[in-house]
C-alpha cells in the first residue's frame, strides 16, 4: 500500500528562520510527488511538481528537492504570511493521476 | 476566473437525509475528483472520473455516488446521511497523466 508521512506535524518559526519540512513515501510506480499548501477555509493550492530523484524546484522563499525515498520543502527566511499548512502528495502510475496526501505540517511564523 | 467551483460552501443537514454537493470546472481537464478532509485534515480520495472510467476507493461507503453530466462537471450525491460524513468535501480536476489535480475552495459537510 503507497504511504506518504509528513513531519513535523507542527512547526513554529520566528520569523527569518529558516528550516525544511520532511515528506516521505513508499510507494510502487511513483509518477510525481506534489506539494501544496492550504490555508484555513481553503483549498489546497499547488506549488511544486516534482518527477525524478535530485529534481528541485524553487518558488519565492520555497525550494522543493527530492530524492528516491523523501522530498523536503525548504522554507528560508520565512515571512508570517508563510503561516499555513503543507501537503504533500504522491501520484503513482498504477492509480491515474489520483493523489495519495500526507498528514501535512501546519507551519506558524511568528513575526 | 479560470477555476474549480463547487456548491455549497456549508451543507448542515439531518441524519438520513439525502443531498448533492455539485462541482463545475472551466480549465478543460479531462478527469475530475473527489476527496475527503477528516477533522484531523487528512485528506483521502474518493473517486477519480473521466470519461472512459470512473475510479472509486474501496474504502468509500456505496452511499457516495458521484454523476457526470458532462465533461465540466461531477456531482457528489449522498444517500442516508451518517454522523461519520460530517468532514470537508473538495472536488478537483485535472489534465493528463503526472499533472497537479487543481483543487475547489471545498464544501463544509455537518450532520446532526
Amino acid at each position: 500500500e503507497d504511504q506518504v508521512t509528513q513531519s513535523p506535524e507542527a512547526l513554529r518559526l520566528q520569523e527569518g528562520e529558516s528550516s525544511s519540512l520532511n515528506c516521505s513515501y513508499t510507494v510502487s510506480g511513483l509518477r510525481g510527488l506534489f506539494w501544496y499548501r492550504q490555508d484555513p477555509g481553503k483549498g489546497p493550492e499547488f506549488l511544486f511538481t516534482l518527477y525524478s530523484a535530485g529534481e528541485e524546484k524553487e518558488k519565492e522563499r520555497l525550494k522543493a528537492t527530492l530524492t528516491k525515498k523523501e522530498s523536503f520543502l525548504h522554507i528560508t527566511a520565512p515571512k508570517p504570511e508563510d503561516s499555513a499548512t503543507y501537503l504533500c502528495a504522491v501520484q503513482v502510475v498504477s492509480a491515474g493521476n489520483m493523489l495519495t496526501f500526507g498528514g501535512g505540517t501546519r507551519l506558524m511564523v511568528k513575526p | 476566473d479560470t477555476a474549480v467551483s463547487q456548491t455549497p460552501k456549508y451543507l448542515v443537514t439531518q441524519m438520513g437525509n439525502d443531498k448533492s454537493i455539485k462541482c463545475e470546472q472551466n480549465l478543460g481537464h479531462d478527469t475530475m475528483y473527489w476527496y475527503k478532509q477528516d477533522s484531523k485534515k487528512f485528506l483521502k480520495i474518493m473517486f477519480s472520473y473521466n470519461n472512459k472510467e470512473l475510479i472509486i476507493n474501496e474504502t468509500v461507503p456505496n452511499r457516495f455516488s458521484p454523476k457526470s453530466p458532462d465533461k465540466a462537471h461531477l456531482n457528489l450525491h449522498i444517500n442516508s446521511l451518517e454522523l461519520g460524513d460530517s468532514a470537508v468535501y473538495f472536488c478537483a480536476s485535472s489534465q493528463g497523466a503526472g499533472t497537479a489535480n487543481r483543487f475547489g475552495s471545498g464544501t463544509q459537510l455537518s450532520v446532526l
